[in-house]
């Protein structure tokens, strides 16, 4: 199993330039979700997905969208990206809600300038 | 609101020493709460989880709801347990995790 898998690694946009963060996962989760870590926040829950075809908003979800239209894929996209959307981003999925165990992916670094 | 606050965002010390990571938490419910850790140059993963009472590489963590903590706790404390680490709470026992800022230990040999 490869876990939970992010595309790209690494990006740089210019503001108001789109782009889709992927996320997939092998793990037939139901849950998915994608948080943002800056510098001194921590992590923040953009938006999140209890399974296909539902999704919902976290604490930070202005500028972002989301779809799940099968469980294993959960994309993020930037409509209009913005220097404050600079950030290193994480998905992660669950198994089981609430059993509280997150399975990350590895990051997907943004720039924006 | 929910709230994580984890109040010391450096965390230094010396192979052996025993040490404490600090979680606080404010939210009106009954809550769930969670450790996760970030090794150098991999992903952040849970460490322990307050419900099954656990001890996960030598590290404790004790509910206190009078005081509204999470405190993680080791003994000895070993160069390869330098990361960073999480606290989180659970909202309503949903996987709507809400992480701390996070504390970043340093043990030095």
């Amino acid at each position: 199993n490869a876990g939970v898998t992010q595309t790209p690694k690494f990006q740089v946009l210019k503001t108001g330039q789109s782009m889709t963060l992927q996320c997939a996962q092998d793990m037939n989760h139901e849950y998915m979700s994608w948080y943002r870590q800056d510098p001194g926040m921590g992590l923040r829950l953009i938006h999140y997905s209890v399974g296909a075809g539902i999704t919902d908003q976290g604490e930070v979800p202005n500028g972002y969208n989301v779809s799940r239209s099968t469980t294993e894929d959960f994309p993020l996209r930037l409509l209009s990206a913005a220097p404050s959307q600079t950030s290193v981003y994480f998905c992660a999925s669950s198994r089981t809600v609430g059993s509280g165990e997150l399975f990350f992916g590895e990051g997907s670094r943004l720039t924006v300038l | 609101a929910q709230r994580v606050t984890q109040p010391e965002k450096l965390l230094s010390v010396f192979k052996g020493a025993p040490v404490e990571l600090k979680c606080n938490y404010s939210y009106s419910g009954s809550p769930e709460l969670f450790w996760y850790v970030q090794y150098s140059r991999q992903r952040l993963q849970l460490l322990l989880r307050h419900i099954s009472r656990e001890s996960i590489k030598g590290f404790t963590a004790d509910l206190n709801k009078g005081e509204t903590s999470f405190h993680l706790k080791k003994p000895f404390a070993q160069e390869e347990d330098s990361a960073m680490y999480y606290c989180a709470l659970s909202q309503g026992g949903s996987e709507k995790l809400v992480f701390g800022k996070g504390t970043k230990l340093t043990v030095n040999p």
